[in-house]
């Protein structure tokens, strides 16, 4: 199973918008509607920020949204604060009772 | 309130291995399957594989297929991930974190696993 496919990084000024990709194939990302995406701070365990693609667990702002087409998963982090800055890493259910994971994009908030 | 703590870290020679525990509060241990997942040093995360505590059925990750056994404990709450024919590869930090909403809600905090000669 190979990692899903996320750049490596991404920047945005605050209060702007910043989108992050997470590409997969149609066994894993696009064959089910099991995205979750994870906020992790140097040195800190990964926080879970949005689950079944596009829902937010609670206590999550609503500044992160999640979507999909296709293979594609993004992350839209919108109002962008200086504590958004943080790696970001998409995971996915890929069949069999199996679980896949991007690579990762680091965020800076300019 | 949830949470998972971890086993300290551990300093491995090649070929060794490693088990690493993480217990459970806050919620009802067997209703929840487990997920371990590895970070190597600066790089992404990594899934290992999987347990349902309650029954004890587990999946695993082909590539660590033959090397990794998931286990639990349920009168202490409590899961165990252990590697065997350890590398230097496999010097990573190993997490566990709750299965839920087909994702993983909640994490410990991380145990590091270092090998080295």
């Amino acid at each position: 199973q190979s990692a899903l496919t996320q750049p490596p990084s991404a920047s945005g000024s605050p209060g702007q918008s910043v989108t992050i990709s997470c590409t997969g194939t149609s066994s894993d990302v696009g064959g089910y509607n099991f995205v979750s995406w994870y906020q992790q701070h140097p040195g800190k365990a990964p926080k879970f920020m949005i689950y079944e693609v596009s829902k937010r667990p609670s206590g999550v702002p609503e500044r992160f949204s999640g979507s999909k087409s296709g293979n594609t998963a993004s992350l839209t982090v919108s109002g962008l604060q200086a504590d958004d800055e943080a790696d970001y890493y998409c995971g996915s259910y890929a069949g069999s009772n199996n679980w896949v994971f991007g690579g990762g994009t680091k965020l800076t908030v300019l | 309130q949830v949470q998972l703590v971890q086993s300290g870290a551990e300093v491995k020679k090649p070929g060794a291995s490693v088990k690493v525990s993480c217990k459970a509060s806050g919620y009802t241990f067997t209703v929840y399957r487990m997920h371990w997942v590895r970070q190597g040093p600066g790089q992404g995360l990594e899934w290992v594989g999987r347990i349902n505590p309650n029954t004890g059925d587990t999946d695993y990750a082909q590539k660590f297929q033959g090397r990794v056994t998931l286990t639990r404990d349920t009168s202490i709450s409590t899961a165990y991930m252990e590697l065997t024919g350890l590398t230097s590869d496999d010097t990573a930090v190993y997490f566990c974190a709750r299965d839920n909403l087909w994702g993983s809600d909640y994490w410990g905090q991380g145990t590091l696993v270092t090998v080295s000669s």
